[in-house]
């Protein structure tokens, strides 16, 4: 069965850090892929998605993702990471035909110290 | 704001019962997907339906059931309510299934079986 692992559920970095989200989806076929932020309360917002026209995909908030077939891998990064950044993060793939549901994956909690 | 709203935002009931809950998607957009996000389970898809028409079915129990009206808004109806089912049910819409369109999140409707 397809599927989206995001290692850590849990990550914590300073203010100012790099932030560093890994996704790895397991298919042959590379699918759709996408980041979605949730913020506490609230629905979920796209970040990015990658849709095979370049392997590094910018974002909204200075976040982008690499895109990289031979690992299967779609890691979000953010340079400096802001204050507001604090939320849970959801990689998600689609694959094509006419069944268009996202497969999410267990999501990721960013927390971000002053 | 996604422009997909849930009615309603909170929803508190006993085991057994049966509730409805409403999705009206982005203006223009034609499918709308149902999805749970529960602790234990994460974000798992429920069911889609595309401009009235079922589309593809995911991890929805028999107990559960959905349609799409005429004028796009679709409901998902809940019965023999139990506490696991408590949980944030999410409506999505997007433009069309087919192409790598995101999908639009609303804010969800937080469901509580006492």
């Amino acid at each position: 069965a397809q599927s989206v692992t995001q290692l850590g559920s849990h990550v914590s970095v300073s203010e100012g850090a790099l932030v560093l989200l890994r996704c790895n989806y397991s298919s042959s076929v590379p699918p759709y892929l996408f980041w979605y932020v949730q913020y506490p309360n609230q629905g979920l917002q796209l970040l990015l998605k990658y849709t095979s026209a370049a392997t590094l995909v910018k974002g909204i908030n200075g976040f982008e993702a690499e895109f990289k077939k031979s690992e299967t891998s779609f890691h979000l990064t953010k340079p400096s990471a802001h204050m507001s950044d604090a939320a849970e993060y959801f990689c998600a793939v689609r694959y094509g035909g006419s069944q268009g549901n996202l497969i999410f994956g267990k999501g990721t909690k960013l927390s971000v110290k002053p | 704001d996604s422009g997909v709203t849930q009615t309603p935002k909170h929803l508190i009931t006993a085991t057994g019962q049966r509730v409805t809950l409403r999705c009206s998607p982005r203006s223009g957009d034609l499918s709308v997907y149902w999805y749970q996000q529960s602790l234990d389970q994460g974000l798992q898809f429920l069911i889609q339906y595309y401009n009235g028409e079922e589309r593809a079915k995911g991890n929805i129990l028999e107990r559960f059931s959905a349609q799409q009206f005429p004028d796009l808004h679709s409901e998902l109806n809940l019965s023999s309510l139990e506490l696991g089912d408590s949980a944030l049910y999410f409506c999505a819409s997007s433009a069309d299934p087919l192409s790598y369109n995101e999908q639009f999140f609303g804010p969800g409707t937080r469901l509580t079986v006492l």
